[in-house]
């Protein structure tokens, strides 16, 4: 059973306009979001996070939004550059408890010069 | 620091063999991760330790892998025997507890075939 979910495996964005990624996720006890970005050959890095008591968080171009009622969150890429092109994970865990994070399939970014 | 370090960064091997894939995590973290990235499930979580002691591993598929850390700054996943299905790429990444709380780093991976 999938817990976190991203739908769209691709997605393909002309430069300077912006990216959208969906993740939604099944699990309520679930209070703290992670994105992650992966280029080829290369582990996850970390990117933007959101508690659940926020419902916006902002860094650069980058921006998370978190809408518990839906379970969804959404990464907000603006403007979008080529070097954005990459696979994005979306991840969820715990702040209390353990420090497992369930990650989602991922989407493949490519940003259209 | 160096980060998460990872090897062999590439394993080819044939079905039945033993492989073994090893991992130091940045230094002074105290939670270290095993991952398995596939297209139909993504990032899977195998097993994860903390201050060295294995703390959930029931993403572990099967008696066929096994996952020691025998210190703060060692850890193997290990697949005997291995088979076709095993071939995918696995990633090690680690944490330290209560320190920008929830943040993962991962090392570079080790791509593993099993013909």
């Amino acid at each position: 059973d999938q817990q976190v979910k991203q739908n769209s495996p691709s997605l393909s964005v002309q430069e300077g306009r912006i990216s959208i990624l969906n993740c939604d996720y099944t699990n309520s006890m679930f209070d703290y979001f992670l994105w992650y970005k992966k280029y080829p050959a290369e582990g996850p890095t970390f990117l933007i996070s959101i508690s659940s008591i926020k419902d916006k968080n902002e860094d650069g171009r980058f921006t998370v939004f978190l809408n518990k009622s839906a379970k969804h969150l959404s990464l907000h890429i603006v403007p979008s550059q080529p070097g954005d092109s990459a696979v994005y994970f979306c991840a969820a865990g715990r702040n209390f408890g353990n420090e497992k994070l369930t990650f989602g399939t991922g989407t493949r970014l490519t940003i259209i010069p | 620091d160096a980060g998460v370090i990872q090897s062999p960064r590439h394993e080819v091997t044939e079905m039945g063999q033993e492989v073994t894939l090893r991992c130091k995590p940045i230094s002074g973290h105290n939670s270290l991760f095993w991952y398995r990235q596939t297209m139909m499930r993504g990032l899977e979580l195998l097993i994860y330790f903390n201050n060295n002691v294995p703390i959930d591993d029931s993403g572990m598929p099967e008696d066929r892998f096994s996952a020691k850390m025998p210190n703060a700054s060692f850890s193997t996943l290990k697949i005997q025997p291995s088979e076709p299905r095993d071939s995918a790429v696995y990633f090690c990444a680690s944490s330290q507890t209560g320190e920008a709380k929830n943040i993962q780093y991962f090392g570079a991976g080790t791509r593993l075939s099993v013909l």
